[in-house]
Formats: structure tokens, C-alpha cells, sequence
């Protein structure tokens, strides 16, 4: 099992609607996590830091932690076409080394 | 200059030169990295510096030496590398050890 996994896509989703991110990590003791934004050939841009349980939001994204199942998910309202990128989730291990998923590819088509 | 910066952007080099990759950070931040990346897989660490004190080293082949002066500037030190090196070379920063992390734009290195 990967310490962190998501699914690679391609995640396609229509202009204007949600598009639902998810990872899941193997650490129970991990703390913070994070969502980047990479578009092809660009370096990662962070978008999203969560610490607690629940959900918190930023403009048209949204994150969701539930530390009970393992998860988080990202949540991206009235996507557009410049939503378009690889996502990677990480994850702050209890060791507080950072590992990384290998990324969702979202394509949001016009 | 702001953020992460990196240079060159762009590097093509021979199995048997000598280059270096040079990331600065203006964001008064305490910890740097070194991330190799390659199509098709995940980021992968490489070296840590917390306080220009390396805390790790994954295993990365001695071919690739790294350099941390001060906690403002980071450097690879690449030679006879190997074509399969090719990737894009992303530093980052963060204020606190593996926190939130803030990119440069990284190398694309071409090994020939």
C-alpha cells in the first residue's frame, strides 16, 4: 500500500461544475496536509493547507480532512477551464517527514 | 525578486560535465529542498536543509552533491551524470521543517 494515494485520472469534469478530488494516506499519526496545483510544465503551487478535522474553505475550494478514515479531499466549485492542471496531495507524516501522492490529473472541458 | 527563484531554467549538459543548479529563497524561510522530478512520477525528495544543516539525504547517488551556504541559497552540484537523470530539479522553502512548502520553477535538466 502507498503511503499516499490518489487516483490518476484523467478526472474530467464539465465547466461550471464540482470537481471532487480525493486522497487517502496510510499514517494515522499524520497532521497536516496539503493540496498543490501543478500545471503541465510548471512547478507545484500550494492551494490548500489543512490541520483538523472537518472542512475549510477558500474561495471556490474547499478541503475536507477525516483523519478517522484516512482521507482528504478537495472540492473545487463552478470549475473552469484554467482548473485544469495535476493535483498532488501531501501529507505530513508523524515523523514530519512530507510524502506525496502522485497526483489527479483534472481536465475541466468546456 | 520574490519567492523561490531558481537558475538556470534550463540546462543541457554531457555525461561528463560539471554544472550546478542555484535556488535562492526571499522568504526569510529556515528550510530548503531539493525535489527531482520525472514524467509520470511522484515528486521525489532528495535533500533537506533545516537551518543550513542537511537532515536528510535519500539515497541520491553521490553524483549529485548539494551545498546550503546560508538558509537564504541552496545548490546542486551535478557531474558525470547519467541520461536517466533528466527531470525537472524543483527547490522549495518552508518556515517550519516539512510545512508548507513554497516552490521555484525549477531546472529542466536534459542529460546527453
Amino acid at each position: 500500500q502507498k503511503e499516499v494515494e490518489q487516483n490518476s485520472g484523467p478526472l474530467s469534469v464539465p465547466e461550471g461544475a464540482i470537481a471532487s478530488l480525493n486522497c487517502t494516506y496510510s499514517d494515522r499519526g499524520s497532521q497536516s496536509f496539503f493540496w498543490y496545483r501543478q500545471y503541465s510544465g510548471k512547478s507545484p503551487e500550494l492551494i490548500m493547507s489543512i490541520y483538523s478535522n472537518g472542512d475549510k474553505e477558500d474561495g471556490r475550494f474547499t478541503a475536507q480532512l477525516n483523519k478517522a478514515s484516512q482521507y482528504v479531499s478537495l472540492l473545487i466549485r463552478d470549475s473552469q477551464p484554467s482548473d485544469s492542471a495535476t493535483y498532488l496531495c501531501a501529507v505530513n507524516r508523524s515523523n514530519y517527514q512530507l510524502i506525496w501522492g502522485a497526483g489527479t490529473k483534472l481536465i475541466i472541458k468546456p | 525578486e520574490t519567492g523561490v527563484t531558481q537558475t538556470p531554467r534550463h540546462l543541457v549538459m554531457g555525461m561528463t560535465n560539471k554544472k550546478s543548479l542555484k535556488c535562492e529563497q526571499h522568504l526569510g524561510h529556515n528550510a530548503m529542498y531539493w525535489y527531482k522530478q520525472s514524467a509520470k512520477k511522484p515528486l521525489e525528495l532528495m535533500f533537506v536543509y533545516n537551518f543550513k544543516e542537511q537532515t536528510e539525504n535519500n539515497s541520491v547517488p553521490s553524483r549529485f552533491s548539494p551545498e546550503c551556504p546560508n538558509s537564504s541559497h541552496l545548490f546542486l552540484h551535478l557531474h558525470t551524470l547519467q541520461p536517466e537523470d533528466s527531470a525537472l530539479y524543483l527547490c522549495a522553502s518552508s518556515q517550519l521543517l516539512y510545512n508548507e512548502q513554497f516552490f521555484g520553477p525549477g531546472t529542466r535538466l536534459t542529460v546527453l
